[in-house]
């Protein structure tokens, strides 16, 4: 079974519509992140959490939430869909780090907002 | 500001030769760099880590450079395989947090 788990695979969705991106991981792992990648522009940071207490607002933050729900999950909210949110999302996690931020991605989720 | 860059375009090689990827960075002082490889549609996978302290590490056929002067690592992939076609980031921490920066990627085509 994979480590880091993403679901749904893949979603349409119309815009205004709430939705919700979910990221499992068995790594136990504390630290868990939230990607999303666009053509061009790479992966750039949504949110952060480095333990089940703690939420960090990442460089593009505006527009989703998260939630910790527990180590091993991290869930990603959009609740109001826009189209320029179209994009591939992945979560990610990596130990604390002893210097070392190794990052583990999961396979992620293609998002279309029409 | 902070930059990474990737070259954008891709790199076509011929199956055999060695490949060779840049990474180029300003306003960084990084902790260590790292490489992923990214397939089509899956998430990054890491491969290699290189400290500040350290000028090159090897893995395989993988080897990495690490120049804080000229704020620049290579990447390179010897007696490459059509197999190793694929985009490859690189990804800067800092001290702090750590959280790696991620480039844009290069796409490297290795024709048969």
């Amino acid at each position: 079974d994979a480590d880091v788990t993403q679901t749904p695979r893949n979603r349409i969705t119309k815009t205004g519509k709430r939705i919700m991106l979910e990221c499992s991981q068995t790594k136990g792992h504390d630290r868990m992140y939230w990607y999303r990648q666009d053509p061009g522009l790479g992966l750039r940071l949504i949110y952060y959490s480095f333990d089940v207490k703690d939420i960090n607002k990442g460089e593009i933050s505006d527009g989703y939430s998260v939630s910790r729900q527990a180590q091993a999950k991290f869930s990603l909210s959009l609740e109001s869909a826009i189209p320029n949110q179209t994009a591939l999302y992945f979560c990610a996690t990596s130990d604390t780090p002893g210097n070392q931020e190794t990052q583990y991605f999961g396979p992620g989720t293609r998002l279309l907002v029409l | 500001s902070q930059k990474i860059e990737q070259n954008s375009e891709a790199l076509n090689i011929q199956e055999g030769k060695t490949a060779t990827l840049t990474c180029n960075y300003t306003n960084y002082s990084p902790a260590y760099l790292q490489w992923y490889r990214q397939d089509p549609g899956r998430g990054p996978v890491f491969l290699l880590l290189i400290r500040e302290n350290e000028k090159e590490k090897r893995k395989e056929r993988l080897k990495v450079t690490f120049d804080t002067t000229l704020k620049q690592s290579l990447f390179h992939i010897t007696a490459s395989q059509p197999a190793d076609s694929a985009t490859y980031l690189c990804a800067l921490s800092s001290g702090g947090s750590y959280i790696p920066t991620f480039g844009r990627g290069t796409s490297l085509i290795v024709h048969p």
